[in-house]
């Protein structure tokens, strides 16, 4: 069992350039997140999509876009990457409610330069 | 939302039992404790949940006092592969979906 996958697992990107982070999972759930980790500190929300078709904003959604493309697939966009967003970004899934916790990917390493 | 308070590190020795200790004092009634941990920028991983029963399972065990105003997982064999950051969590629900906000954690250092 994959699980949740992101991909790519490393990146670097000049300020001012535009990426996507993919992430797919074969769990069937419901529910799909992107958090963000910065050095040092806990995992910090920024958007979620609570079933397909749904998206809402997280604790620091600025500077990004997301799009629930099917139940498999949640994607995260930035459009003008900063220097700030430099962080290692994490996928998760769970089932509609999330009663017995999330699955997490192994995680995005972004670097802004 | 409830808030979590955990201390920022710990240690123990290996074989002996970890207690790690969170306080929510804030917790409403119907949220769940909720832990996790992350071994070394791994993604977090789900280890056990409760709501005001004692839990266990194959990882962990979760007390939660009465009150519900803090709670202590215990790891009752630690081994050196559980150093991790060990984060408690109070699920909060918005709009029929289920997000799970993560503080800052407590660093447990597992000694030989």
């Amino acid at each position: 069992n994959a699980g949740v996958t992101q991909t790519p697992k490393f990146q670097v990107l000049k300020t001012g350039q535009s990426m996507t982070l993919q992430c797919a999972q074969d769990m069937n759930h419901n529910s799909m997140y992107w958090y963000r980790q910065d050095p040092g500190m806990g995992l910090r929300l920024i958007y979620y999509s609570a079933s397909e078709g749904t998206t809402d904003k997280g604790e620091v959604p600025n500077g990004y876009n997301v799009s629930r493309l099917n139940k498999r697939e949640f994607s995260l966009r930035l459009e003008s990457a900063a220097p700030s967003q430099t962080s290692v970004y994490f996928c998760a899934s769970s089932g509609v409610t999330g009663f017995y916790g999330y699955t997490f990917g192994s995680g995005t390493r972004l670097t802004v330069v | 939302d409830a808030k979590t308070t955990q201390p920022p590190s710990m240690d123990c020795a290996e074989g002996r039992a970890a207690n790690l200790p969170c306080n929510h004092s804030t917790i409403s009634g119907n949220e769940y404790v909720y832990w996790y941990r992350q071994i070394h920028s791994q993604g977090p991983q789900y280890i056990i949940h409760g709501l005001k029963n004692n839990e266990t399972n194959e990882m962990a065990s979760l007390i939660i006092t009465e009150d519900r105003k803090s709670s202590t997982l215990i790891l009752p064999h630690a081994t050196l592969r559980d150093t991790a950051v060990y984060y408690c969590i109070v699920r909060v629900v918005r709009d029929s979906s289920y997000k799970l906000i993560f503080g800052s954690g407590t660093r447990l250092l597992v000694r030989p």
